[in-house]
């Protein structure tokens, strides 16, 4: 298994409150991703980095940002939690750009009330 | 837009039986990738198999295997002698060469019957 560790596993949190998902990776890959998984819309990626500090958005970045300090954590932030951030949040690692597949962490399920 | 179909909400099949899982996908690239992945109850996103699209020859995982047909931009997977632990919900998901994002279909979910 890819060396990929999301945490929290679990939260649950208030309207308005600041959340910060952390994914650390043991596989030193350059690229990393945060996606959102809600039911009938499979995964959709919110952000990835390509490198340390080097970030870009995805097809649903509004309402979150992240950061990549080191090589081994990308950080999803979510400013001011809405309900409709609500949803299983999982982070991958891909060596390329290219066709090298990517791999998923166990998902952090977040839950807004 | 790049979109990926996955026609079947639910499929069930008989243990030790074959079923095939139909994947469709939309684009005007000629490099890409395709790709089946597993996800069980316990949540996490396992890799089943990967087809590069300049590949004619359809890949093969063991009991998995995937019939890819460019022109009719279909990608299904077939599992062959179905187990148990088979039970998940698939997804086909689909990458440019060079770009990021993986475009992933809703899913199917498959139950294996005893």
């Amino acid at each position: 298994d890819a060396g990929i560790t999301q945490s929290p596993r679990h939260k649950v949190t208030e309207t308005g409150t600041p959340v910060t998902l952390r994914c650390h990776q043991t596989e030193n890959h350059r690229y990393m991703y945060w996606y959102r998984q809600d039911p009938g819309h499979g995964l959709r990626l919110i952000h990835y980095s390509y490198g340390v500090k080097d970030t870009d958005k995805g097809e649903v970045s509004d309402g979150y940002s992240v950061s990549r300090s080191k090589t081994e954590d990308f950080l999803l932030t979510l400013e001011s939690a809405t309900s409709s951030q609500t949803s299983v949040y999982f982070c991958a690692i891909s060596e390329s750009a290219s066709g090298q597949p990517q791999h998923f962490g166990d998902g952090t399920r977040l839950s807004i009330l | 837009a790049q979109t990926v179909t996955q026609s079947q909400p639910e499929m069930s099949v008989q243990e030790a039986e074959t079923v095939t899982l139909s994947c469709t996908y939309d684009t005007s690239e000629s490099d890409y990738y395709l790709f089946w992945y597993k996800q069980p109850p316990s949540r996490q996103m396992i890799l089943v198999i990967r087809q590069e699209a300049y590949k004619q020859q359809n890949a093969t995982e063991n009991r998995f295997s995937v019939n890819f047909q460019k022109a009719a931009k279909s990608f299904s997977l077939k599992i062959s002698d179905s187990q148990l632990g088979d039970a998940a919900m698939y997804f086909c998901a689909y990458r440019i060469w060079g770009a990021q994002k993986l475009v992933f279909g809703q899913g199917t979910r498959l139950t294996i019957n005893p």
